[in-house]
This record gives structure tokens, sequence and C-alpha cells, in this order.
């Protein structure tokens, strides 16, 4: 079992590059998260869903896209990379939206924009 | 929207000491408080979680309360340990919606634990 599991763990792009983050989880886990984490800044919610085929916007989802085709998989994808995308970005899960289902979340991808 | 704000940035103690952090929230319709333990080179770990409709929870060395009036909520840690150290993040559901999407994060407070 091994949780939610991010590829790749660090990536440096060129501006105006294109890249795509995979997350996968294997708990069976409806919703899933993407995030993301700057110095002084805490977590930032980017998009997010609640089921195989659905995703939602966040707080700061300019930018960014989403699919989640398969339930256990949820993409995070950068059209047209720019600096300020330089960040970490985290993957989490969860059972269901209720408050008695924690996040479970990734080890973070490491992505460099220059 | 909501907004979490978070004291102190960074936190120094001895091995033995209690650490507080402390958290303040601006929707008094928030209802579900949880605290993150992120270790580096790590994702957040959940430690300990609150609802509105307690005022304490403990965990062996670690406890959360909660004062609703005051809109803020603080996370203890006695008889802290090298192993404590890391980067703690409260968090605050926002009053609607039904995801834990919705979670809004302070922006940390790095605990280091000196032995």
């Amino acid at each position: 079992n091994a949780g939610v599991t991010q590829t790749p763990k660090f990536r440096v792009l060129k501006t105006g590059q294109s890249m795509t983050l995979l997350c996968a989880q294997d708990m069976n886990h409806e919703y899933m998260y993407w995030y993301r984490q700057d110095p002084g800044m805490g977590l930032r919610l980017i998009h997010y869903s609640v089921g195989e085929g659905t995703t939602a916007k966040g707080e700061v989802p300019d930018g960014y896209n989403v699919s989640r085709l398969k339930k256990q998989n949820f993409l995070l994808g950068l059209e047209s990379a720019a600096p300020s995308q330089t960040s970490v970005y985290f993957c989490a899960s969860s059972y269901s939206g209720d408050t008695s289902s924690p996040l479970h979340f990734g080890n973070g991808t490491r992505l460099t924009v220059t | 929207g909501e907004n979490v704000e978070q004291h102190p940035s960074t936190l120094s103690v001895q091995e033995g000491d209690s650490a507080v952090i402390k958290c303040t929230y601006s929707d008094s319709a928030s209802n579900y408080f949880p605290w993150y333990k992120q270790e580096l080179g790590k994702g957040p770990q959940l430690i300990i979680d609150i609802r509105s409709n307690v005022g304490e929870k403990k965990d062996q060395r670690i406890a959360v309360t909660l004062n609703k009036t005051a809109k803020h909520f603080s996370l203890h840690i006695t008889e802290t340990q090298p192993e404590d150290s890391a980067v703690y993040f409260c968090a605050a559901r926002l009053g609607y919606g039904g995801s834990q999407g919705n979670l809004i994060f302070g922006k940390g407070t790095k605990l280091s634990v000196k032995p």
C-alpha cells in the first residue's frame, strides 16, 4: 500500500514549456487535490476532484489544468510554464469530503521554471 | 473568504519544554480545524484535528484548544523531543461547501527542538 505517489519528484522547465504532473493513489479515495507550497505562503489549493470524471477550481487555478479520467489518478498540467509557477506541488486524497476523512499527502514535486 | 493567520513563524525550544503555536481564523462559520506536521522532504501529515463543537482535544503529548468566541485555536506540544522538529500547519475549513477542498492553511511554523 503505497498511499499517494507523485511523479516526477523534480523537474526543471523553461518558460513556455508544458508538462504534466501525475498523482496516483491506491486507497480507493474519491476526493483528490492539487496544492502548491511556496516559502512563507503555506499550502494553496489549485484544483480538486470529488470523483472520477469531475474537477473543480480551488484558490489559485489560473495557468493550470487537471483531469481525473481514472479514480486512482489525478493529473495536473501546465500548458505554458511561467517562472511564477516555480513551486513545490503536493497531491492529496481523501476518502470523502467529510471532516472524518483526513487528507493524505504525497511527498511533492519540486518544479523550477527558468 | 476565510483567512488563517499563524504565529509564530519560527519557534525554538529546548528538549523537554512545551511548544505552543497559535492560529486565528476570520470566518465564524468555520467548523473544522486540523493540524498538519511536515518533515523535511515529505508531504504534510495530519496529527490532530478538532471540530467546532469541542473545546479541547488531546492525544498523548499533543493537544489542541479552540476558542470559538475569539476565533482562535492552538496546538500544544508537551515534553518536546528532537523528532518533533518540523513545520506545523494549521488549517480551517470554510463554513460553506461540503468538501475538504475548502481547507485554508496557515503559513506554517518551523519548530526546532534543541537537544
